[in-house]
């Protein structure tokens, strides 16, 4: 079957860094997402994995191991306006795309 | 900037409703979803549509039906709506012909079937 799994709530501290993982179980694999989702706002997109390595983008990166079915978002100095869901999200054959039920990241002074 | 809007933010329907969510993208995108997303189980593709008159199903398109008559406009229709269709539904659009582009989102609509 198909199937992502993230952890369901993280706590961190303001200035922090944190690593939100993801695995997954998939048919075909064209790519996998990251997106940030504020409370009551729609999905944002964050970074696009398709090669195994590291994507940096600014204080978000984004590790992508394609062997073991597992990526991880790793945010730096982390900043109350953090506090958010991040959703995995992995690009199956064709153009459809299946979601984790999401992280929820709690940023504390 | 990509625009994706959906009509309503909030909506409450009486069980047995026909209820129409509509979504409007004004990138020319090819591709659109809708998802439904529930705690604890993330989004779930109902429908989508990679062209105008097309749809396809997708995890859960029980209870649901779609019409895109045009490319810019996709509608979702509950046919007769109940309680367990209480959910946030999301409408997604992306271009179409690369797999590594991503999805835009509306806001939501948070649908309660009383």
């Amino acid at each position: 079957g198909q199937n992502i799994d993230q952890p369901t709530e993280m706590t961190a501290t303001e200035g922090a860094i944190v690593q939100i993982n993801c695995t997954y179980q998939t048919s075909g694999f064209n790519g996998l997402f990251w997106y940030q989702q504020h409370a009551g706002e729609a999905p944002t997109f964050l970074s696009y994995n398709v090669l195994d390595g590291l994507e940096e983008k600014g204080r978000f990166s984004s590790f992508l191991s394609r062997s073991k079915g597992y990526s991880y978002l790793l945010l730096k100095e982390l900043q109350m306006k953090d506090s958010a869901s991040y959703l995995c999200a992995v690009r199956g054959g064709g153009f459809k795309t299946i979601f984790g039920a999401g992280t929820r990241l709690f940023v504390k002074a | 900037d990509v625009k994706v809007t959906q009509s309503s933010r909030y909506l409450v329907k009486r069980t047995g409703e026909k209820v129409f969510l509509e979504c409007v993208q004004d990138m020319d995108h090819e591709n659109m979803f809708w998802y439904r997303q529930d705690p604890g189980l993330g989004l779930r593709l109902i429908y989508f549509s990679y062209d105008v008159k097309m749809k396809e199903k997708g995890d859960i398109p029980e209870g649901y039906s779609v019409s895109r008559e045009k490319k810019e406009r996709f509608s979702l229709i509950l046919e007769s709506a109940s309680t367990n269709q209480t959910s946030m539904y999301l409408c997604a659009s992306s271009p179409q012909g690369t797999v590594n582009t991503e999805a835009f989102f509306g806001q939501g609509t948070r649908l309660t079937v009383v």
